[in-house]
């Protein structure tokens, strides 16, 4: 997807390893989100970023971590790998303007296993 | 928080034929409602959205209807053609400032030749 990449693709880890994902965006938009997507349970939100330095948790943060230390790059971190982990990572990207809310735009995900 | 069901979880049609995915939302402040394409090995892909202030919006053979009294909204996809064939998902958001999209269970579509 144009102006959002999503590193690595794969990864097949082992439990209580740690693992960082990594989102990198060329847009300079200031919202970033990591999805997990899972079947049967759609999209579901670990966490976002509404600016450099600026986190908040969404409905599924138990066991991640995120950090964002430059506009352009947001990573989420499993401190200690488990196997209820293993789902495909999404990374998203917004710009919210006042009364104009454009869609998300996807990376093209991460697909991690934990055994 | 808000919560979105999607209906059907697959749904198959014959080419040409006409298809619908409903889905509902349970907080009446969600104000936008996106509905995204995923095809096989991809990210899902914006395909058309709509804003509470309208009740229908149309692209191509794409429309998606909004009723917010009863909280539920639905993409119609008309003279379906093969390449029509992947998961759809409906969203709503309720927050204006961070955008955080809810995401329904998806709904698997495919288009029989």
């Amino acid at each position: 997807d144009a102006g959002i990449t999503q590193s690595p693709r794969h990864k097949v880890t082992e439990t209580g390893t740690p693992v960082t994902l990594r989102c990198h965006q060329t847009e300079n938009h200031r919202y970033m989100y990591w999805y997990r997507q899972d079947p049967g349970h759609g999209l579901r939100l670990i966490h976002y970023s509404y600016g450099v330095k600026d986190t908040d948790k969404g409905e599924v943060s138990d066991g991640y971590s995120v950090s964002r230390s430059k506009t352009e790059d947001f990573l989420l971190t499993l401190e200690s790998a488990t196997s209820s982990q293993t789902s495909v990572y999404f990374c998203a990207i917004s710009e919210s303007l006042t009364e104009y809310i454009p869609g998300y735009t996807f990376g093209s995900g991460t697909r991690l296993t934990v055994v | 928080g808000e919560n979105v069901e999607q209906h059907p979880s697959t749904l198959s049609v014959q080419e040409g034929d006409s298809a619908v995915i409903k889905c509902t939302y349970s907080d009446s402040a969600s104000n936008y409602f996106p509905w995204y394409k995923q095809e096989l090995g991809k990210g899902p892909q914006l395909i058309i959205d709509i804003r509470s202030n309208v009740g229908e919006k149309k692209d191509q053979r794409i429309a998606v209807t909004l009723n917010k009294t009863a909280k539920h909204f639905s993409l119609h996809i008309t003279e379906t053609q093969p390449e029509d064939s992947a998961v759809y998902f409906c969203a709503a958001s309720s927050n204006w400032g961070a955008q955080k999209l809810v995401f329904g269970q998806g709904t698997r579509l495919t288009i029989n030749p």
